[in-house]
């Protein structure tokens, strides 16, 4: 099974810091994906990559970028930490053939 | 955009009964899938159904899918307390999967 890992299950900021969430997956996976989870609001679409070094905005990506140099790792980059983005935060992968998507644990992110 | 809804959105059951959750959604599909959330955790894929299927069984899960009414339903059979979860539904529309709010099941002892 694809595991994809995420590197804090945790995390507590500062308005205005930047904050680097890390996901790396470890089957060779094409797609990359991020989403941040709200209640009553579901799971949105932050961005997602199709290969190293490309990336497309989903949903909601303002406040949001982020960098795939190596094809294992989707890094999410909140440039200026606010508090409307504490959130939880998901990364997952997806193989090119496959539909099925495998999810990290997840960040929960705090912005205070 | 969210294309998936579920309904219920929360369902409250005796252990052993069955539970049973809908989706709806939008516009023309593949495929449907559902995913099961533990409580702080990660997405876990439970079933795929192709837009040709109209059911499919996996262990005490079973789904259905009717695309003239675009409309699917996840039924567990003898649920169990291990099954409290949030069920979502997912579409694939261009590349990505676009997800429902979700369903709160709690399975009562």
């Amino acid at each position: 099974d694809v595991k994809v890992t995420q590197s804090s299950r945790y995390l507590v900021k500062r308005t205005g810091e930047k904050v680097f969430l890390e996901c790396v997956q470890d089957m060779d996976h094409e797609n990359m994906f991020w989403y941040r989870q709200d209640p009553g609001l579901g799971l949105r679409l932050i961005y997602f990559s199709y290969d190293v070094k490309m990336k497309e905005k989903g949903d909601i990506p303002e406040g949001y970028s982020v960098s795939r140099e190596k094809k294992e790792r989707f890094s999410l980059i909140l440039e200026s930490a606010s508090t409307n983005q504490t959130s939880m935060y998901l990364c997952a992968a997806r193989g090119g053939l496959s539909n099925e998507q495998f999810f990290g644990p997840g960040t929960r992110l705090t912005v205070l | 955009s969210q294309q998936g809804e579920e309904d219920p959105q929360a369902l409250s059951i005796q252990e052993g009964e069955n539970a049973t959750m809908n989706c709806s959604y939008k516009t023309s599909i593949n495929n449907l899938q559902w995913y099961r959330q533990n409580s702080g955790r990660g997405l876990v894929h439970l079933i795929l159904i192709r837009s040709n299927e109209r059911e499919k069984h996996s262990g005490r899960l079973r789904v259905t899918l009717d695309t003239s009414k675009k409309s699917s339903s996840l039924l567990i059979t003898a649920s169990r307390a291990a099954d409290t979860a949030s069920y979502f539904c997912a579409t694939v529309g261009a590349q990505k999967l676009v997800f429902g709010q979700g369903t709160r099941l709690t399975i009562n002892p």
